[in-house]
């Protein structure tokens, strides 16, 4: 069992915002700022969306942004597109290894 | 353009061996270091081993620790995963990343920026 805890799902409608959260041991995510989001659309490989909590990786909109408060980070979604319909993952380095969350389902309504 | 490119995957048997290759293409291989990571059948992403830039550290998930080996060559431009011991938990798609920045050390940090397409390993009798 992981132990970077995600919501199994969540939704919003095109334009709206929406929010993912990772939450973590405090000696994981809260010890750290080596945490990093994932996107992967299905049948696809991973996409790098976020490293270091919240810098966007070369080529990511502006309407993707991370934050991370204690032992929880977050990836925000601004503008809800059809295209961002994905499954999301954050990953934390641990002071060891690195460790990926269970996944997050986005689903526009 | 940068790429990976898996190959090597399969279908074997319990207790069967197999080995997964990935092929670099449009960056300095040698500069990066390089994780495998995998995907059972409809579940989330696993780190199952990373490798230094030059090769003098290697790291395995627990669940593979003991079966699995990482290495890499950088005249060939390759990594690769020798896998043994096969388990039907060991079954998925198998991805081969490239850690985010030239950093000496930093293996785990900065995340995992170009990915191949993936290989898929099949365990079965």
């Amino acid at each position: 069992q992981s132990a970077l805890t995600q919501p199994r799902s969540v939704s919003g409608s095109p334009g709206q915002s929406v929010t993912i959260s990772c939450t973590g041991a405090s000696s994981y995510v809260g010890g750290y700022y080596y945490v990093s989001w994932y996107q992967q659309h299905p049948g696809e490989a991973p996409r790098l969306l976020i490293y270091d909590v919240s810098k966007r990786t070369s080529g990511v909109p502006d309407r993707f942004s991370g934050s991370k408060s204690g032992s929880t980070a977050s990836l925000t979604i601004s503008g809800l597109q059809a295209d961002d319909e994905a499954d999301y993952y954050c990953c934390s380095y641990t002071g060891s290894w690195q460790m990926f969350g269970e996944g997050t389902k986005v689903t526009v309504l | 353009d940068e790429q990976l490119v898996e190959s090597g995957g399969g279908v074997v048997q319990p207790g069967g061996s197999l080995r997964l290759s990935c092929a670099a293409s449009g960056f300095t291989f040698s500069s990066f270091a390089m994780h495998w990571v995998r995907q059972a059948p409809g579940k989330g992403l696993e780190y199952v081993s990373a490798i230094s830039s030059n090769g003098d550290k290697t790291y395995y998930a627990n669940s593979v620790k003991g079966r699995f080996s990482i290495s890499r060559d950088s005249s060939e431009d390759s990594l690769y995963l020798q896998m043994g011991s096969l388990r039907t938990e060991d079954m998925g798609v198998y991805y081969c990343a490239r850690v985010n920045k030239v950093v000496p050390g930093a293996i785990f940090y900065y995340g995992l920026d170009l990915w191949g397409q993936g290989t898929t390993v099949t365990v079965s009798s």
